[in-house]
């Protein structure tokens, strides 16, 4: 079992929005800025698309954004597009020995 | 720009040691302030974080692999490496090396390299 609880799939129609959420709790998620989102398509390395909670690395789309309230953060696509159909892995720093936490992974399906 | 290639061997007999080369290339391992670490990924599982190293030696493991993992640089050669011993089928995965700024924001990732643990 994960640290951090994602939803094990989502699914979008192309121009629509959509919202991954991540929970976890005050040592972690709710507890530090540092919040991170990968993209990871089938047989690929995974792909930092946001940081620190809300920061888009050089050259990730604008559509992605990134938020957090108490102990859940968010990824929102908006204006989906086929080409973000993959699964989506959340991380945060955690106060325990364990330093790094990671979601489950979330499936984003476009229609 | 930096990149980042793992190798070594994709067979491991259990109860052997694991041992993975990241070979950083476009910069100097040692002249930046970056955590060098590795990830793995079970077939069909999600990431685990496996442990880190920042470019001044200190290292970060994950509890749950502490007492098996050791994670080392080669400023010489630019790599940096993983070793896992006593594997067992629950190590095989595709294993990652990355680096980023943070322990928890890896912008730059090796392609991937998968292991098998087997007699």
């Amino acid at each position: 079992q994960s640290a951090l609880t994602q939803p094990a799939s989502v699914s979008g129609s192309p121009g629509q929005s959509i919202t991954i959420s991540c929970t976890g709790t005050s040592s972690d998620v709710g507890g530090y800025n540092y919040v991170s989102w990968y993209q990871q398509h089938p047989g690929k390395a995974p792909k930092l698309m946001i940081y620190d909670v809300s920061n888009r690395p050089s050259g990730v789309s604008n559509r992605f954004s990134g938020s957090k309230s108490g102990n859940t953060a968010s990824l929102t696509i908006s204006g989906l597009q086929a080409e973000d159909e993959a699964d989506y892995y959340c991380s945060s720093y955690t106060s325990s020995s364990t330093y790094v936490v990671f979601g489950g992974g979330t499936k984003l399906t476009v229609l | 720009q930096l990149q980042l290639q793992e190798s070594g061997p994709g067979l491991v007999k259990p109860s052997e040691t694991l041992s993975l080369t990241c070979t950083v290339s476009g910069g100097s391992i040692s002249s930046s302030s970056y955590y060098w670490g590795w990830i793995r990924q079970p077939p069909g599982k999600g990431l685990e974080w496996i442990g880190s190293i920042y470019y001044s030696g200190s290292t970060y493991y994950n509890p749950s692999l502490k007492s098996r993992v050791t994670i080392s640089v080669d400023t010489s050669k630019n790599q940096f490496s993983l070793k896992l011993s006593s594997v067992t089928a629950a190590d095989t995965a595709v294993y990652y090396c990355a680096t980023g700024a943070t322990v928890t924001s890896s912008d730059i990732w090796g392609q991937g390299t998968m292991v098998t643990v087997s007699s």
